[in-house]
């Protein structure tokens, strides 16, 4: 079946704009999650829904940050008053079950380059 | 601290196996190992876990020792595809340990 998708695929911004990253889970995984990973850096995790509860926002850098699911399902990441130091891949993960313990699958992840 | 050890690279010739080995000396009796990949440009790719048997899937073996202080990841015919950065970590099965954090993992170069 499709894996995780995300788009776009690359994004090129000035700084001070704002962006929007979508990721569409695999169908029917409750679990979402955005980490970003830095030119030659290890994984950074963002965000984590799952189903209704209230997400965990604990790796959100900034309050420029902020992230939704609608309908338990695509995610949206905004990103406002972009600076260089954003500049990193942008990578969705979905799984299924509780709690997060199941294997996650990743998309193929947005490249932001904020200039 | 971390939680695995992994070599920083190795190469394999196309078409031979490719066993990779991780340490988890620490690990807990509910850590599961999970092994991932990561190809140039592109997202994570998971490949297998196991607690303490030895598991197999289409794509590769997972070893874990008797004493579960370590594990080896098997290609049993890598690719030039498979030319990757190839990540081992432990992860508690059954909690919210669902942060995911990968260390330097192992470039595995495939040469023709």
């Amino acid at each position: 079946g499709a894996g995780v998708s995300q788009s776009p695929s690359n994004k090129v911004t000035e700084k001070g704009k704002d962006v929007e990253l979508r990721c569409d889970p695999i169908s029917g995984h409750t679990a979402l999650y955005w980490y970003r990973q830095s030119l030659g850096q290890g994984l950074e995790f963002l965000i984590y829904f799952q189903g209704n509860s209230a997400p965990d926002k604990s790796g959100l850098p900034s309050d420029r940050f902020s992230a939704e699911r609608t309908g338990g399902s695509v995610s949206t990441l905004t990103i406002q008053r972009t600076q260089q130091e954003d500049s990193a891949v942008y990578l969705c993960a979905s799984s299924s079950g509780l709690a997060g313990r199941e294997t996650q699958y990743f998309g193929p992840g947005t490249r932001l380059l904020v200039l | 601290d971390a939680k695995t050890t992994q070599p920083p690279s190795m190469d394999c010739a196309e078409g031979r196996a490719a066993n990779l080995p991780c340490n988890h000396s620490t690990i807990s009796g509910n850590e599961y190992v999970y092994w991932y990949r990561q190809i140039h440009s592109q997202g994570p790719q998971y490949i297998i876990h196991g607690l303490k048997n030895n598991e197999t899937n289409e794509m590769a073996s997972l070893i874990i020792t008797e004493d579960r202080k370590s594990s080896t990841l098997i290609l049993p015919h890598a690719t030039l595809r498979d030319t990757a950065v190839y990540y081992c970590i432990v992860r508690v099965a059954g909690s919210n340990d669902y942060k995911l954090s990968f260390g330097a993992g192992t470039t595995v170069t495939v040469r023709a």
